[in-house]
Protein backbone atom coordinates (compact mmCIF):
# COMPACT_ATOMS: atom_id res chain seq x y z
CA UNK A 1 0.00 0.00 0.00
CA UNK A 2 1.22 3.44 -0.40
CA UNK A 3 2.16 6.03 2.21
CA UNK A 4 3.02 9.36 2.02
CA UNK A 5 4.77 11.08 5.07
CA UNK A 6 6.19 14.77 5.87
CA UNK A 7 8.09 16.13 8.42
CA UNK A 8 8.23 18.36 10.83
CA UNK A 9 5.04 17.58 12.15
CA UNK A 10 4.88 21.11 13.50
CA UNK A 11 7.58 24.30 13.01
CA UNK A 12 7.91 27.61 14.56
CA UNK A 13 10.73 29.82 12.76
CA UNK A 14 11.34 33.64 13.23
CA UNK A 15 10.71 35.86 10.28
CA UNK A 16 14.00 35.87 7.63
CA UNK A 17 14.86 32.72 8.90
CA UNK A 18 15.33 29.64 6.28
CA UNK A 19 12.55 26.99 5.45
CA UNK A 20 12.44 23.60 4.57
CA UNK A 21 10.16 21.10 4.27
CA UNK A 22 10.29 17.47 3.27
CA UNK A 23 7.68 14.96 1.63
CA UNK A 24 8.30 11.65 0.77
CA UNK A 25 5.76 9.00 -0.96
CA UNK A 26 6.07 5.21 -0.24
CA UNK A 27 4.46 2.30 -2.79
CA UNK A 28 4.30 3.93 -5.44
CA UNK A 29 6.12 5.12 -8.36
CA UNK A 30 6.17 8.40 -11.03
CA UNK A 31 3.57 9.76 -8.41
CA UNK A 32 2.45 12.81 -9.09
CA UNK A 33 3.22 15.40 -6.25
CA UNK A 34 1.36 18.65 -5.02
CA UNK A 35 2.39 21.70 -2.28
CA UNK A 36 -1.18 23.04 -0.87
CA UNK A 37 -0.91 25.45 1.89
CA UNK A 38 -4.19 25.99 4.22
CA UNK A 39 -3.72 29.44 6.00
CA UNK A 40 -6.07 29.95 9.08
CA UNK A 41 -9.95 29.36 8.34
CA UNK A 42 -9.73 29.08 4.66
CA UNK A 43 -9.27 26.55 1.83
CA UNK A 44 -6.49 24.92 0.61
CA UNK A 45 -4.56 26.90 -2.14
CA UNK A 46 -2.07 24.85 -4.98
CA UNK A 47 1.66 26.11 -3.87
CA UNK A 48 3.88 23.68 -6.40
CA UNK A 49 3.06 20.52 -8.43
CA UNK A 50 5.27 18.01 -10.31
CA UNK A 51 4.82 15.16 -12.69
CA UNK A 52 8.53 13.94 -12.15
CA UNK A 53 12.13 14.85 -11.21
CA UNK A 54 13.35 17.69 -11.76
CA UNK A 55 9.85 18.78 -12.84
CA UNK A 56 8.08 21.88 -11.24
CA UNK A 57 5.26 24.37 -12.02
CA UNK A 58 4.36 27.15 -9.43
CA UNK A 59 0.57 28.01 -9.73
CA UNK A 60 0.90 31.75 -7.43
CA UNK A 61 3.95 33.51 -7.52
CA UNK A 62 5.37 33.20 -3.89
CA UNK A 63 8.15 33.26 -0.80
CA UNK A 64 8.56 29.98 -1.73
CA UNK A 65 10.22 27.09 -4.17
CA UNK A 66 10.22 23.29 -4.48
CA UNK A 67 12.23 21.03 -5.41
CA UNK A 68 11.97 17.11 -6.58
CA UNK A 69 15.48 15.82 -6.49
CA UNK A 70 14.13 12.01 -6.45
CA UNK A 71 11.03 10.26 -7.73
CA UNK A 72 8.99 10.23 -4.26
CA UNK A 73 10.78 12.94 -2.58
CA UNK A 74 9.64 16.68 -2.53
CA UNK A 75 10.52 19.49 -0.69
CA UNK A 76 9.61 22.75 0.25
CA UNK A 77 11.63 25.56 0.75
CA UNK A 78 12.59 29.17 1.54
CA UNK A 79 15.41 31.43 1.95
CA UNK A 80 13.56 33.92 3.93
CA UNK A 81 10.65 33.26 6.00
CA UNK A 82 7.41 35.99 6.12
CA UNK A 83 5.14 36.18 8.36
CA UNK A 84 2.96 35.25 5.77
CA UNK A 85 3.79 32.77 5.16
CA UNK A 86 2.28 30.97 8.36
CA UNK A 87 -0.02 27.96 7.50
CA UNK A 88 -0.68 23.99 7.51
CA UNK A 89 1.43 22.50 4.56
CA UNK A 90 0.15 19.70 2.73
CA UNK A 91 1.95 17.35 0.32
CA UNK A 92 0.05 15.01 -2.00
CA UNK A 93 0.17 12.55 -4.74
CA UNK A 94 -2.07 11.15 -7.32
CA UNK A 95 -1.21 8.64 -9.83
CA UNK A 96 -2.10 10.64 -12.89
CA UNK A 97 -1.28 14.48 -13.72
CA UNK A 98 -4.87 15.23 -13.11
CA UNK A 99 -5.62 11.99 -11.21
CA UNK A 100 -9.08 11.56 -9.75
CA UNK A 101 -7.51 11.21 -6.29
CA UNK A 102 -4.92 12.92 -4.53
CA UNK A 103 -3.92 11.43 -1.22
CA UNK A 104 -2.44 14.15 1.34
CA UNK A 105 0.12 13.46 3.69
CA UNK A 106 -0.48 14.78 7.51
CA UNK A 107 0.60 18.36 7.12
CA UNK A 108 3.30 20.54 8.86
CA UNK A 109 1.91 23.48 10.87
CA UNK A 110 4.15 26.35 10.73
CA UNK A 111 4.55 29.22 12.77
CA UNK A 112 6.34 32.12 11.62
CA UNK A 113 6.90 34.48 14.48
CA UNK B 1 -12.83 25.95 -12.37
CA UNK B 2 -16.93 26.25 -11.50
CA UNK B 3 -17.68 27.06 -8.42
CA UNK B 4 -20.04 24.77 -5.27
CA UNK B 5 -22.22 25.92 -2.37
CA UNK B 6 -22.57 24.39 0.41
CA UNK B 7 -24.08 25.13 4.26
CA UNK B 8 -21.64 26.38 6.53
CA UNK B 9 -22.66 23.47 9.15
CA UNK B 10 -24.77 20.59 9.79
CA UNK B 11 -25.54 19.09 12.71
CA UNK B 12 -26.33 14.87 13.22
CA UNK B 13 -27.28 12.32 15.68
CA UNK B 14 -24.78 9.41 16.01
CA UNK B 15 -25.38 6.12 14.17
CA UNK B 16 -28.65 8.26 12.09
CA UNK B 17 -27.83 9.14 7.90
CA UNK B 18 -26.69 12.04 7.14
CA UNK B 19 -27.11 14.26 4.15
CA UNK B 20 -24.54 16.58 2.88
CA UNK B 21 -26.01 19.20 -0.20
CA UNK B 22 -24.13 20.85 -2.60
CA UNK B 23 -25.16 23.31 -5.31
CA UNK B 24 -23.37 23.55 -8.25
CA UNK B 25 -25.40 24.97 -10.59
CA UNK B 26 -22.49 26.61 -13.17
CA UNK B 27 -21.30 23.29 -13.68
CA UNK B 28 -19.96 21.72 -17.04
CA UNK B 29 -20.34 18.54 -18.60
CA UNK B 30 -17.32 17.74 -18.31
CA UNK B 31 -16.43 18.39 -14.47
CA UNK B 32 -16.34 15.32 -12.08
CA UNK B 33 -18.29 15.76 -8.89
CA UNK B 34 -15.84 15.03 -5.94
CA UNK B 35 -15.50 14.82 -2.45
CA UNK B 36 -13.17 15.03 0.57
CA UNK B 37 -13.22 15.12 4.39
CA UNK B 38 -10.61 16.83 6.86
CA UNK B 39 -10.71 15.98 10.24
CA UNK B 40 -9.34 18.87 12.73
CA UNK B 41 -5.23 19.02 12.09
CA UNK B 42 -5.32 16.68 9.27
CA UNK B 43 -4.80 16.12 5.39
CA UNK B 44 -8.09 16.00 3.36
CA UNK B 45 -8.98 12.26 3.02
CA UNK B 46 -11.01 11.53 -0.21
CA UNK B 47 -14.73 10.37 -0.13
CA UNK B 48 -16.19 9.71 -3.46
CA UNK B 49 -16.28 11.39 -6.92
CA UNK B 50 -18.46 10.69 -9.60
CA UNK B 51 -19.63 12.04 -13.05
CA UNK B 52 -23.14 11.35 -13.64
CA UNK B 53 -24.79 8.17 -11.96
CA UNK B 54 -24.91 7.67 -8.30
CA UNK B 55 -21.91 6.08 -7.01
CA UNK B 56 -21.31 4.60 -3.94
CA UNK B 57 -18.40 3.26 -1.86
CA UNK B 58 -17.10 1.76 1.49
CA UNK B 59 -17.36 5.13 2.93
CA UNK B 60 -20.71 6.97 1.33
CA UNK B 61 -23.18 7.37 -1.40
CA UNK B 62 -23.20 10.15 -3.94
CA UNK B 63 -26.47 11.09 -5.25
CA UNK B 64 -26.19 13.25 -8.61
CA UNK B 65 -29.27 15.41 -9.36
CA UNK B 66 -30.39 14.24 -13.21
CA UNK B 67 -29.25 18.07 -13.99
CA UNK B 68 -26.07 17.73 -12.21
CA UNK B 69 -26.88 21.25 -10.62
CA UNK B 70 -26.49 19.82 -7.41
CA UNK B 71 -25.53 16.57 -5.74
CA UNK B 72 -25.78 15.06 -2.23
CA UNK B 73 -23.18 12.79 -0.05
CA UNK B 74 -25.08 10.59 1.74
CA UNK B 75 -23.11 8.70 5.12
CA UNK B 76 -25.60 6.20 5.88
CA UNK B 77 -24.71 5.84 9.76
CA UNK B 78 -22.81 8.79 10.80
CA UNK B 79 -20.28 7.68 13.98
CA UNK B 80 -17.91 10.36 16.01
CA UNK B 81 -15.44 9.63 13.87
CA UNK B 82 -17.06 11.62 11.12
CA UNK B 83 -17.06 15.01 12.10
CA UNK B 84 -15.46 16.75 10.00
CA UNK B 85 -15.20 19.44 7.16
CA UNK B 86 -16.58 17.83 4.22
CA UNK B 87 -15.48 19.68 0.81
CA UNK B 88 -17.39 19.20 -2.04
CA UNK B 89 -14.80 19.91 -5.69
CA UNK B 90 -15.81 20.14 -8.93
CA UNK B 91 -12.94 18.56 -11.06
CA UNK B 92 -12.28 20.04 -14.27
CA UNK B 93 -8.73 19.86 -16.41
CA UNK B 94 -6.47 21.76 -13.73
CA UNK B 95 -4.49 20.40 -11.35
CA UNK B 96 -5.40 22.05 -8.28
CA UNK B 97 -8.42 20.43 -5.88
CA UNK B 98 -10.30 23.88 -5.10
CA UNK B 99 -11.51 23.46 -1.75
CA UNK B 100 -14.08 26.08 -0.42
CA UNK B 101 -14.91 26.32 3.08
CA UNK B 102 -16.86 22.84 3.24
CA UNK B 103 -19.74 22.41 5.36
CA UNK B 104 -18.59 21.56 9.18
CA UNK B 105 -20.15 18.44 10.17
CA UNK B 106 -20.71 18.08 14.14
CA UNK B 107 -22.09 14.27 15.37
CA UNK B 108 -23.44 14.20 18.86
CA UNK B 109 -23.82 11.13 20.81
Amino acid sequence: SQTIHQWPATLVQPVGSPLSLECTVEGTSNPNLYWYRQAAGRGLQLLFYSVGIGQISSEVPQNLSASRPQDRQFILSSKKLLLSDSGFYLCAWSRSPRGTEQYFGPGTRLTVT
Amino acid sequence: DAKTTQPNSMESNEEEPVHLPCNHSTISGTDYIHWYRQLPSQGPEYVIHGLTSNVNNRMASLAIAEDRKSSTLILHRATLRDAAVYYCILRGAGYALNFGKGTSLLVTP
